[in-house]
């Protein structure tokens, strides 16, 4: 199984700040025949479900602000909030889904500063 | 509005036997992959298995097999997931999802989630 590991397991940014969160896979998930990455990046509020951001590694889905961008390839992996807002306070996942089983990482809290 | 709609918060005694349902509207239901999501208390995401609700075909986590069953009915946009015995570290919420992407498209990511279904079981 490939495994996801996120860091830092915390972090708390100022308002209007960049706040980086890193997610590295155990193996690669670049598929060759595609030259896509199977990552996608997920924000959970509390008391709510995951919200897609970001699949393809970089593709930010419809309705997801821009200040949220993703990056990375094979094994190593950045969500970057550019500006943080009082509303992106949540806790984010990533999640490969190159193969089967499809795992998360651990999640990474994102707190104001 | 596109949605998954899961069925109540349910309280069940160790050994008991559950089923709960997510159902899709305003899509095509039977084409696209829908997925089951664990997440236990104060803990993070654990994929468990996954549909392809036209055929019935079912993928799961060895984490989860033999553990829960994933079935679907497509003449009622309806999935489901299921358990024989429950135990108490089954206590978590349970999300639905539709894969993401094209009908049919086998990429498991999730584009659209259920709201879960809290499912708590005393020993």
């Amino acid at each position: 199984d490939i495994v996801m590991t996120q860091s830092p397991d915390s972090l708390a940014v100022s308002l209007g700040e960049r706040a980086t969160i890193n997610c590295k896979s155990s193996q690669s998930v670049l598929y060759s025949s595609n030259n896509k990455n199977y990552i996608a990046w997920y924000q959970q509020k509390p008391g709510q479900p995951p919200k897609l951001l970001i699949y393809w590694a970089s593709t930010r889905e419809s309705g997801v602000p821009d200040r949220f961008s993703g990056s990375g390839s094979e094994t190593d992996f950045t969500l970057t909030i550019s500006s943080l807002q009082a509303e992106d306070v949540a806790v984010y996942f990533c999640q490969h889904y190159y193969w089967t089983p499809p795992a998360f990482g651990q999640g990474t809290k994102v707190e104001i500063k | 509005e596109v949605q998954l709609v899961q069925s109540g918060a349910e309280v069940k005694k160790s050994g008991e036997s559950l089923k709960i349902s997510c159902k899709g509207s305003s899509y095509n239901f039977a084409n696209y992959w829908i997925g089951w999501v664990r997440q236990m208390p104060g803990k993070g995401l654990e994929w468990m298995g996954i549909i392809y609700p036209d055929e019935s075909e079912a993928r799961y986590s060895p984490s989860f097999q033999g553990q829960v069953t994933i079935s679907a009915d497509r003449s009622i946009n309806t999935a489901y997931l299921q358990w024989s015995s429950l135990k108490a570290s089954d206590t978590a919420i349970y999300y639905c999802a539709r894969q993401g992407g094209d009908q049919a498209a086998s990429y498991w990511y999730f584009d659209l989630w259920g709201r879960g279904t809290l499912v708590t079981v005393s020993s």
